[in-house]
């Protein structure tokens, strides 16, 4: 079936540095993809998303490149900040009733 | 303005148990889900109805029965509790699009069975 395999963390970086999630998918057809954030005590909510190939999503200094060759969809920001520790989920989507979530990767910038 | 609400927040309980936890989206979205986030933050879709009926029923305990009175709203009931459904429960709801639809969610509910 449809999954999302991403990286396992936790990843722990500096304030300012270079930050790279990655995610790769395995499907059928033609998925839409998505990064969501999930700040402390709180529900998740979309941070990006592309829904052909690439298509590029951005938000907040987040990018990620839907990449259909390399079936990817790397979440990047050049310079991370202490208010971006979260846990970052990639998910792919081809009906609006079925998410795929992967599991999900914890981020700690540190000051 | 909630987008979309659940209630309660934590939820502490005896196993064998009964409880519900209840969901209300105010977005106008036809359709709903249910979440189950386990300790390492691994995300899994109970359910999910559009319109008021049930579209995804994975691989769940009958123990766990989705009730939707309208669109605004999905409850979850739980029987018979077991230690194992400690966990958050996220609620979320959708526009029914066939691609790209964004999930909203709310924000958990934090069950601990004892």
């Amino acid at each position: 079936g449809d999954s999302v395999t991403q990286m396992e963390g936790p990843v722990t970086l500096s304030e300012e540095a270079f930050l790279t999630i990655n995610c790769t998918y395995t499907a059928t057809g033609y998925p839409s993809l998505f990064w969501y954030v999930q700040y402390p005590g709180e529900g998740l909510q979309l941070l990006l998303k592309a829904t052909k190939a690439d298509d590029k999503g951005s938000n907040k200094g987040f990018e990620a490149t839907y990449r259909k060759e390399t079936t990817s969809f790397h979440l990047e920001k050049g310079s991370v900040q202490v208010s971006d520790s979260a846990v970052y989920f990639c998910a792919l989507s081809k009906d609006n009733n079925d998410m795929r979530f992967g599991a999900g990767t914890r981020l700690t910038v540190k000051p | 303005d909630t987008a979309v609400s659940q209630t309660p927040k934590y939820l502490v309980t005896q196993m064998g148990n009964d409880k519900s936890i209840k969901c209300e989206q105010n977005l106008g979205h036809d359709t709903m889900y249910w979440y189950k986030q386990d300790s390492k933050k691994f995300l899994k879709i109970m359910f999910s109805y559009n319109n008021k009926e049930l579209i995804i029923n994975e691989t769940v305990p009958n123990r766990f029965s989705p009730k939707s009175p309208d669109k605004a709203h999905l409850n979850l009931h739980i029987n018979s509790l077991e230690l194992g459904d400690s966990a958050v429960y996220f609620c979320a709801s959708s526009l029914p699009t066939l691609t790209a639809a964004t999930q909203y969610f709310g924000p958990g509910t934090r069950l601990l069975v004892l």
